[in-house]
């Protein structure tokens, strides 16, 4: 099955900075990969998606990336809030349901 | 429209008791997943339903879980015999279709004690 990696584990930056956070997949069908951000006792909340067939997709601060070749793609979060502090788990989804990475703990420092 | 709904959203219960969670999918989405989380995890897949019909299961659905969703529209899925590793967050999520996104419900934690 596929098998989805994500890092870091932790990320802390001060506010106003940037964030990257990269995962890999090694199932090649898999031709969508969604963002999601979690706060704690909640339920994941979708962010962004890209597919297969974009190499790039923004929405406003939000940004993602993907490399099909080298089968990585990454979250980039400009100008940080102490609002964006959260879980992010990225996915990706090669046929019916979704694998998921181990996830990433965003501090976003005021 | 409110979203996925899931309750109940808290569960306490004791070793070898049956619980039974029930999610009620955005209206007019046709998929139907359940997914389990462990705390510093992410979501695991359980199962998936198109309508009414259950598609495909995980191998983490030991024969203590079941779950149904009757009329293609809300989803139980109920735990038998409750041992303390299936203490987890119990998620839901919903699409329109196959390649479309799926958006989570705010989970059922279970605590088995």
């Amino acid at each position: 099955g596929e098998n989805v990696e994500q890092h870091p584990s932790t990320l802390s930056v001060q506010e106003g900075d940037s964030a990257v956070i990269k995962c890999t997949y090694s199932d090649s069908a898999s031709n969508y990969f969604p963002w999601y951000k979690q706060e704690l006792g909640k339920g994941p909340q979708l962010i962004i998606d890209i597919r297969s067939n974009v190499g790039e997709k923004k929405d406003q601060r939000i940004a993602v990336t993907l490399n099909k070749t080298a089968k990585h793609f990454s979250l980039h979060i400009t100008e940080t809030q102490p609002e964006d502090s959260a879980v992010y788990f990225c996915a990706a989804r090669p046929a019916n349901q979704f694998y998921f990475g181990t996830g990433t703990s965003l501090t976003v420092i005021p | 429209d409110t979203g996925v709904s899931q309750n109940p959203r808290h569960k306490i219960t004791k070793r070898g008791q049956n619980v039974t969670f029930r999610c009620d999918p955005i209206s007019e989405h046709n998929r139907l997943y359940w997914y389990r989380q462990t705390l510093g995890q992410g979501p695991e897949f359980l199962t998936y339903f198109q309508n009414e019909a259950q598609l495909e299961k995980s191998r983490l659905l030991s024969d203590r879980f079941s779950a149904e969703r009757p009329k293609g529209s809300f989803s139980t899925l109920e735990i038998q015999r409750t041992e303390q590793g299936d203490s987890a967050m119990y998620l839901c999520a919903s699409s329109v279709g196959s390649n479309t996104e799926a958006f989570f419900g705010q989970g059922t934690r279970l605590t088995v004690v």
